[in-house]
């Protein structure tokens, strides 16, 4: 069974820093990985997605990583803003033999604080 | 619409109480995601639809859980009987194909409390 954890489970960081958030996960045969942001009381905001066959992608100030032999993906934010503050999820995909499910599988999060 | 939109946002219920709770998906997107965050964990998946069908329901957690898409669009999560323990928040997602390289788009979420 596929697991995916997080670390750290929270981080608070001074306004203008650059920041790294981890994920790690146990099964590398993922199609693709994703990392989502979650305000509080709202939904799920794709940032990026990375398929298995990319090593990184980028939007803006956010830059994400992938190693998928190791089981690593990376969230790198430049010049952090409050702006940034919520919690940010990295899940996996994989298809399972037969459903063509494609269903995602979370971490727990990183609660990202940015002071001002 | 503009996104996926979840209705009712709040939904406190009594224990054994049915519920039911309505995902419409982006227009056009075939495929439906139903997923259950519990307080202070990531989401975890439910069950999937392609079109009207149900192809995976692996992640529903009893019998008292009921989900159906008759039509391809709007999908609805039905709890029977339900217990304190379901209390969280239900996402729905959906997207365009369903395919691996294409991103889900989540709603607002449903939050159920049962009393």
């Amino acid at each position: 069974k596929q697991e995916v954890t997080q670390i750290p489970a929270a981080l608070s960081v001074p306004e203008g820093e650059n920041l790294v958030l981890n994920c790690s996960f146990t099964d590398s045969a993922i199609y693709n990985l994703q990392w989502f942001r979650q305000d509080p009381g709202k939904g799920l905001t794709s940032l990026l997605l990375i398929q298995s066959s990319q090593r990184e992608q980028t939007s803006g100030r956010l830059n994400a990583s992938l190693d998928k032999s190791s089981g690593r993906s990376t969230l790198y934010i430049a010049a952090s803003q409050p702006g940034d503050s919520a919690t940010y999820l990295c899940a996996v995909s994989r298809a399972y033999s037969g459903a063509g499910s494609y269903q995602l599988t979370f971490g727990k999060g990183t609660k990202l604080s940015v002071i001002p | 619409g503009a996104g996926v939109s979840q209705s009712p946002r709040y939904k406190v219920a009594k224990r054994g109480q049915d519920v039911a709770l309505r995902c419409d998906p982006i227009s056009g997107h075939v495929s439906l995601f139903w997923y259950q965050q519990a307080l202070g964990q990531g989401p975890e998946f439910l069950t999937y639809f392609q079109n009207e069908a149900q192809l995976d329901k692996s992640g529903l957690p009893s019998d008292r859980f009921f989900a159906e898409r008759p039509e391809g669009s709007v999908s609805t999560l039905k709890i029977q009987r339900t217990q304190q323990e379901d209390s969280a928040v239900y996402l729905c997602a959906s997207s365009y194909t369903g395919a691996p390289n294409q991103p889900q788009h989540f709603g607002d979420g449903t939050r159920l409390s049962i009393l």
